[in-house]
């Protein structure tokens, strides 16, 4: 099963970018890479999802590297309502009990 | 408006008690998912559902009965639990069970077990 590792914490400033990396070292060819942003006492919500190269839409953009061994989540000008747990997830297309959260990335905004 | 509503918000429950939790999804899909999120740890997959069939168990105690009555409704039945079983419970939904399509999720409820 793909496991993934993501830094604890991290701390911004209002208007900076923002890049969390996501390892998962051990993904496999069918398995997509997706982002949720989850705030306190509220379910996550789905960011970005890709499978290679670059990903954007209007809130993030999705950095995966060839070998598709980590990935990087890219939040452009960051606010204080950023200020949540940013997870990465790792699953596999066609599956059903492959959907493995990590612990999560806290990211605290300070203006 | 996430389109998932799930009732009650908030529960205390004795570890005598029967209690459920309801979980209605507004979107036309055809997957529904149990989540558990305990203080400081990952979420935890528990049951999934498609199309009203349970496709998948992880493992989860028997004092945790899931019901799927139809696409839309999707039950927690709680008995016997334990102080450990307090966190906050999950539902999501999603219009494929692959892990390609993104899941919508409610905004949970908070269990506390006396």
């Amino acid at each position: 099963l793909a496991k993934t590792t993501q830094p604890i914490s991290m701390d911004s400033y209002e208007g900076q970018e923002v890049n969390i990396t996501c390892s998962h070292n051990n993904i496999a060819t069918n398995d997509y890479i997706t982002w949720y942003q989850q705030f306190p006492s509220q379910g996550p919500r789905f960011i970005i999802q890709g499978y290679k190269t670059k990903v954007t839409n209007e809130v993030a953009s999705l950095f995966i590297p060839a070998d598709r061994k980590s990935s990087t989540l890219s939040l452009p000008r960051v606010s204080l309502s950023d200020t949540a747990v940013y997870y990465c997830l790792v699953a596999i297309y066609g599956a059903t009990n492959k959907l493995i959260f990590g612990t999560g990335t806290l990211l605290a905004v300070q203006p | 408006e996430t389109g998932v509503t799930q009732t009650p918000r908030h529960l205390v429950m004795g570890m005598t008690n029967k209690k459920s939790l309801k979980c209605e999804q507004h979107l036309g899909h055809n997957a529904m998912y149990w989540y558990k999120q305990s203080a400081k740890k990952p979420l935890e997959l528990m049951f999934v559902y498609s199309l009203e069939e349970r496709v998948e168990n992880n493992s989860v105690p028997s004092r945790f009965s899931p019901e799927c009555p139809n696409s839309s409704h999707l039950f927690l039945h709680l008995h016997t639990l334990q102080p450990e079983d307090s966190a906050l419970y999950l539902c999501a939904s999603s219009q494929v069970t692959s892990g390609r399509g993104e899941q919508y999720f409610g905004p949970g409820t908070r269990l506390t077990v006396t």
